[in-house]
């Protein structure tokens, strides 16, 4: 079936560490891929997208490429800051069907 | 300017008494998503709505209803809370398109089972 399947956390790094955040999917056709973000006691917010083969989408230094070959969207950051510090979720989007499935999260902690 | 809003934000129930939760989008988006989330994990989805074609997930309890008069509105209705149905529900809306889409989230309600 169609999955998507994230690091575990939680990760931990000191501020300015460079971040990487794997996730792989499992998935027939063609889907588009998304990072959402969750800080402490809030909703989800888009973080970032891509909706085919070779995308890289990009929001406040965060970056992620969509891999075809390697079936991968994996979350990078050059320099984490405190404020970095969240819970990722790695999501894939049918576009026939329109259903949105997310990865498991992965909570970031950064320390100053 | 709130796109997709749900009432109410918090919800108290009592165990075995009826309860549903609203959603409403002002982005006139043809998909509506329901989801549990419990703690910080993955939110669950329960089920969908592509225009008028309801989407439910395999897993998802008989005790979880939906409803999506139109476009604008979709209902969750819980006919038996238990305890183990304290969570965040979350409410999206997608519009698919050629050149992809984006997913917009409620804040979501946090309900509270006692």
């Amino acid at each position: 079936g169609n999955s998507v399947t994230q690091m575990e956390g939680p990760v931990t790094l000191s501020e300015e560490a460079f971040l990487t955040i794997n996730c792989t999917y499992t998935a027939t056709g063609y889907p588009s891929l998304f990072w959402y973000v969750q800080y402490p006691g809030e909703g989800l917010q888009l973080l970032l997208k891509a909706t085919k083969a070779d995308d890289k989408g990009s929001n406040k230094g965060f970056e992620a490429t969509y891999r075809k070959e390697t079936t991968s969207f994996h979350l990078e950051k050059g320099s984490v800051q405190v404020s970095d510090s969240a819970v990722y979720f790695c999501a894939l989007f049918y576009n026939q069907g329109g259903k949105l499935i997310f990865g498991q999260g992965t909570e970031l902690s950064v320390k100053p | 300017d709130a796109m997709v809003i749900q009432n109410p934000r918090y919800q108290v129930t009592q165990f075995g008494k009826p309860v549903t939760l609203s959603c409403s989008q002002t982005l006139n988006h043809n998909v509506m998503y329901w989801y549990q989330q419990k703690s910080s994990q993955a939110p669950k989805l329960l089920f969908h709505y592509y225009d008028k074609d309801f989407n439910n997930e395999a897993d998802t309890p008989d005790n979880f209803q939906s409803r999506r008069p139109n476009t604008s509105f979709c209902f969750l209705d819980i006919r038996s809370p238990g305890l183990g149905d304290a969570a965040m529900y979350l409410c999206a809306t997608s519009r698919v398109t050629p050149g992809g889409t984006e997913a917009f989230f409620g804040q979501g309600t946090r309900l509270t089972v006692v």
